[in-house]
């Protein structure tokens, strides 16, 4: 089955500076997709960023980009000039390869940003 | 253009008892994914509805089963709860693609007592 894992439980960071959140996943497929999401303390779910396996260059949306090595199957989330609603927890997530339908969720890490 | 709303937002419920939770998608989308996040973890998968029917189901029992109608929205069912059904149940749209990425609601938070 596949498995993601968030090994960061929390993590801080100072308004203005880069954090870079982990994630690794073990899968024996080699076409899936990898999502970041972040959960602010309303609770809504919001996509930040999605990758392609398949696709070599990683992914940018503004001030976050991510870190795909497929080989290590590891998927790390930068986020650059940090804001203070950058607050929340955030969520790496894989998706079965196209003709699945199921999301598998890390346990998430609870970022802090320090004014 | 709405997003996906859920209702109720917050409830309580006793032991045995069942409930039921709703969820309408995005516009325009037509597939239907229910996860239950228990305090301090990521979502887990229960099951997604496309086209009225079960699509695919993750490791939960028969208690949880859930419905989509014409329209696309969709409810879950818990029967029998237990204390450990306490979470926040939240339903996620999205349209079948080759990226196809799911948009989430708010969530309903149950508490069973």
């Amino acid at each position: 089955a596949q498995t993601v894992t968030q090994s960061q439980p929390e993590m801080s960071v100072q308004e203005a500076e880069t954090v870079t959140l982990s994630c690794t996943y073990d899968t024996s497929e080699s076409d899936y997709y990898l999502f970041w999401y972040k959960q602010p303390p309303s609770r809504q779910m919001i996509l930040v960023i999605r990758q392609e396996a398949y696709k070599q260059q990683n992914a940018t949306e503004n001030r976050f980009s991510v870190n795909f090595q497929k080989a290590a199957k590891s998927f790390s989330l930068k986020i650059s000039d940090s804001q203070l609603g950058d607050a929340a927890m955030y969520f790496c997530a894989y998706r079965t390869p196209p003709g699945g339908n199921q999301f598998y969720f890390g346990t998430g890490t609870s970022l802090t940003v320090i004014p | 253009d709405a997003g996906v709303t859920q209702s109720p937002t917050h409830l309580i419920k006793t032991r045995g008892q069942q409930v039921t939770l709703r969820c309408s998608p995005k516009s325009g989308h037509d597939t239907v994914s229910w996860y239950q996040q228990a305090l301090g973890q990521g979502p887990q998968f229960i099951f997604q509805y496309y086209e009225e029917e079960e699509r695919q189901r993750g490791n939960f029992p028969d208690r949880f089963s859930g419905h989509q109608f014409p329209n696309y929205s969709s409810e879950l069912n818990v029967n029998a709860l237990l204390l450990g059904d306490s979470a926040l149940y939240l339903c996620a749209s999205s349209f079948p693609g080759v990226i196809e990425t799911q948009y989430f609601g708010p969530g309903t938070r149950l508490l069973v007592l």
